[in-house]
C-alpha cells in the first residue's frame, strides 16, 4: 500500500551541483506532476506527464528537467542546482484524465532541498 | 488560465465555534475545486471535491464546502473546530477540458485553540 514514494526526504547540495529527486507510483496512474512549495506561495506546479513518454511544463519549469519513461516513474533533474531552488518538492500522481481535468491529487512526502 | 485566491493566510478559531476559510477562484472553463490539508512534514490529503454535481460538497472530518458560480466561490467550513483540525489548508482549481494542470492556492493555515 506504498502510493506515491519519493526519495531523497532529505538533501544539501552546493551551488552548481546536479542531483536527481526520484518518484514511483504503485497505483498505474497515468498523471505525474512535480510541485515545489515555498512559504507564502503555495504549490507551484513544476512539470507534468500524461503518460509514459510524454512530459509538459507547469508554472515554474526553469531550471528542472523531467522524463517519462515508465508508467511508475517520473524523476525530476536540477542539473545545476540554485540558491532560489531551496524549497519542499512535492510528487503526486492522479488517475483522472481527459474531461474531469486532473482529478484527486495522491501525494508523496516530499523531498527538502537545501541549496548553500 | 486559472487561478486560486485563499483571501486569509491564517485563521485562528477556539475549539467547538466555527471554522470558515475563505477560497476564490478564477477559470475559463467549468473547473473542478479542491480542499487539500497537509499537516506538519506531510504531503497533502484531499479534503473533498466539487466536480460539477451537487454544489455542495461533504468530506473528511466534518468539512463541507459550498460552490458558487456567481460568486467564484468555494470557502471551506466546518461546524465544530477540533484540536486535531489544526493543519494548512489548500484550495486547488482543475478546468474540466482535458487541462492537466491544477492549480493551489497559497493556502491558510488555521490555529485552533483551547
Amino acid at each position: 500500500n506504498a502510493g506515491v514514494t519519493q526519495t531523497p526526504k532529505f538533501q544539501v547540495l552546493k551551488t552548481g551541483q546536479s542531483m536527481t529527486l526520484q518518484c514511483a507510483q504503485d497505483m498505474n496512474h497515468e498523471y505525474m506532476s512535480w510541485y515545489r512549495q515555498d512559504p507564502g506561495m503555495g504549490l507551484r506546479l513544476i512539470h507534468y506527464s500524461v503518460g509514459a513518454g510524454i512530459t509538459d511544463q507547469g508554472e515554474v519549469p526553469n531550471g528542472y528537467n523531467v522524463s517519462r519513461s515508465t508508467t511508475e516513474d517520473f524523476p525530476l533533474r536540477l542539473l545545476s542546482a540554485a540558491p532560489s531552488q531551496t524549497s519542499v518538492y512535492f510528487c503526486a500522481s492522479s488517475e483522472e484524465l481527459i474531461w474531469r481535468g486532473t482529478g484527486e491529487l495522491f501525494f508523496g512526502e516530499g523531498s527538502r532541498l537545501t541549496v548553500l | 488560465a486559472q487561478s486560486v485566491t485563499q483571501l486569509d493566510s491564517h485563521v485562528s478559531v477556539s475549539e467547538g465555534t466555527p471554522v470558515l476559510l475563505r477560497c476564490n477562484y478564477s477559470s475559463s472553463y467549468s473547473p473542478s475545486l479542491f480542499w487539500y490539508v497537509q499537516h506538519p512534514n506531510k504531503g497533502l490529503q484531499l479534503l473533498l471535491k466539487y466536480t460539477s454535481a451537487a454544489t455542495l460538497v461533504k468530506g473528511i472530518n466534518g468539512f463541507e464546502a459550498e460552490f458558487k458560480k456567481s460568486e467564484t466561490s468555494f470557502h471551506l467550513t466546518k461546524p465544530s473546530a477540533h484540536m486535531s483540525d489544526a493543519a494548512e489548508y489548500f484550495c486547488a482549481v482543475s478546468e474540466n477540458t482535458g487541462g492537466f494542470k491544477t492549480i493551489f492556492g497559497a493556502g491558510t493555515r488555521l490555529f485552533v485553540k483551547a
